[in-house]
């Protein structure tokens, strides 16, 4: 089974710096997605990224780009500019793209806990 | 177009009994999957539905049930409370209609605490 994970389980960033959090995942498969998933305070969890791993450009939304290593099984997340409102709870997620087969799970990493200081 | 929804928001029960949480996805949506998020273990994954039919299943007892509508609505249901079971249950919609990818979009969760 595929798993995913966060070692950092809580990181800290001043307004306007820059930050980035890791993601690892083990899979042996070759054709797969990665998002990055943001939970504020109020629980509603929001797609901030994603990333088809048959590309090698890494995706970018706005403030918001990712580092993708495909051999090395590395998804990090970069947030420049960091505002007061990016702290949540980050979550890494990986899906098969094999879905007819697994259906549409998502295995996600356990979290990590972003704080903005003004 | 309207969200995923889920009710009851918050929900008290006490060891033994039985609950049944409820969730409603975006409109056209057929997949609905479920989660459980506990702090320090993230989501895990319950099961998902599509098209009436539980399509996957993770890791979870038998205690853990669910079903899904004609208008793709879900329930889920957990006999036999635990205080283990304590948690917030999120459930997820998306389309499943073989493209690329499909991003899967999150209600805002039923807070459960048993006593």
């Amino acid at each position: 089974a595929q798993t995913v994970t966060q070692s950092q389980p809580e990181m800290s960033v001043q307004e306007a710096e820059t930050v980035t959090l890791s993601c690892t995942y083990d899979t042996s498969e070759s054709d797969y997605y990665l998002f990055w998933y943001k939970q504020p305070p109020s629980r509603q969890m929001i797609l901030v990224i994603r990333q088809e791993a048959y590309k090698q450009q890494n995706a970018t939304e706005n403030r918001f780009s990712v580092n993708f290593q495909k051999a090395a099984k590395s998804f990090s997340l970069k947030i420049s500019d960091s505002q007061l409102g990016d702290a949540a709870m980050y979550f890494c997620a990986y899906r098969s793209a094999k879905w007819r087969n697994t259906g549409n799970q998502f295995y996600f990493g356990t979290g990590t806990s972003l704080t903005v200081i003004p | 177009k309207a969200g995923v929804t889920q009710t009851p928001r918050y929900l008290i029960k006490t060891r033994g009994q039985q609950v049944t949480l409820s969730c409603s996805p975006i409109s056209g949506h057929r997949s609905v999957s479920w989660y459980q998020q506990t702090p320090g273990q993230g989501l895990q994954f319950l099961f998902e539905y599509f098209s009436e039919t539980q399509r996957n299943k993770g890791n979870f007892p038998g205690r853990f049930s669910g079903r899904q509508f004609s208008n793709s609505r879900s329930e889920m249901n957990v006999s036999t409370l635990e205080l283990g079971d304590s948690a917030l249950y999120l459930c997820a919609s998306s389309l499943s209609n073989g493209r690329a990818y499909n991003e899967q979009f999150f209600g805002p969760g039923t807070r459960l605490t048993v006593l």
